[in-house]
């Protein structure tokens, strides 16, 4: 499968402060890539998306960067809260409409 | 609408005893996957249906899947060993994933002793 990984596996911030999460990917042809949040006992959820054409996609309190150059990508979570400890999963889909997951990050969030 | 339901949310089978996972959708979805994830390891694709009344992949050794219908998209383990021990993630999409990505049901988690 794909090499998708992650560069830390735990992240703490204090609650109010801004989260980035990284996730290279090695698949220079993937061009299709989004971000998942788990929560204890629940499946991934679904945050945010981004093409190979984009560089940067905002949605409400996170953004997602794309660096096509050196095959990275992160997710910015603005003024966390204690409600976004989760485990983040980056995921990239390249040919065959496959999508190849992180092995995610744990972000806690110190109130 | 409750998206995708797995069913059961945890289970212990004995090694070599078989069992199946459900798997339902109410979201009119084409595509339906299976995932296992493992600690360390991320989600791994077991296998995928692109449409009901399709198999898309061979099936990996272990496994049986049938996707009689759109909705429902069941997983058995055919004889259980420790090594298929781990949460099982059935996700399904409208056009693989391609816009808003999968919705995940909650898991099972199986143990097999």
């Amino acid at each position: 499968g794909e090499n998708v990984g992650l560069h830390l596996p735990t992240l703490s911030v204090q609650e109010g402060d801004n989260s980035i999460i990284n996730c290279a990917y090695s698949n220079s042809a993937s061009d299709y890539f989004i971000w998942y949040k788990q929560e204890s006992g629940k499946g991934p959820q679904f945050i945010i998306d981004i093409r190979s054409n984009m560089d940067k996609r905002q949605g409400q309190r996170v953004t997602v960067l794309l660096n096509k150059t050196v095959k990275h990508l992160s997710l910015q979570i603005a003024a966390t809260q204690p409600g976004d400890s989760a485990v983040y999963f980056c995921a990239e889909m390249s040919t065959g409409n496959q999508f190849y997951f992180g092995t995610g990050t744990s972000l806690t969030v110190i109130p | 609408n409750a998206g995708v339901t797995q069913t059961p949310k945890f289970h212990i089978l004995k090694t070599g005893q078989s069992m199946t996972l459900q798997c339902a959708q109410d979201m009119n979805h084409g595509y339906m996957s299976w995932y296992r994830q493992d600690p360390g390891m991320g989600l791994r694709l077991i296998y995928y249906s692109a449409a009901a009344g399709t198999t898309d992949k061979e099936v990996p050794n272990g496994y049986n899947v049938s996707r009689l219908n759109t909705e429902d998209f069941p997983l058995r383990l055919v004889s259980a060993a420790p090594s298929q021990t781990s949460v099982y993630l059935c996700a399904s999409s409208y056009r693989g994933g391609v816009d808003y990505g999968y919705t995940f049901g909650s898991g099972t988690r199986l143990t097999v002793v």
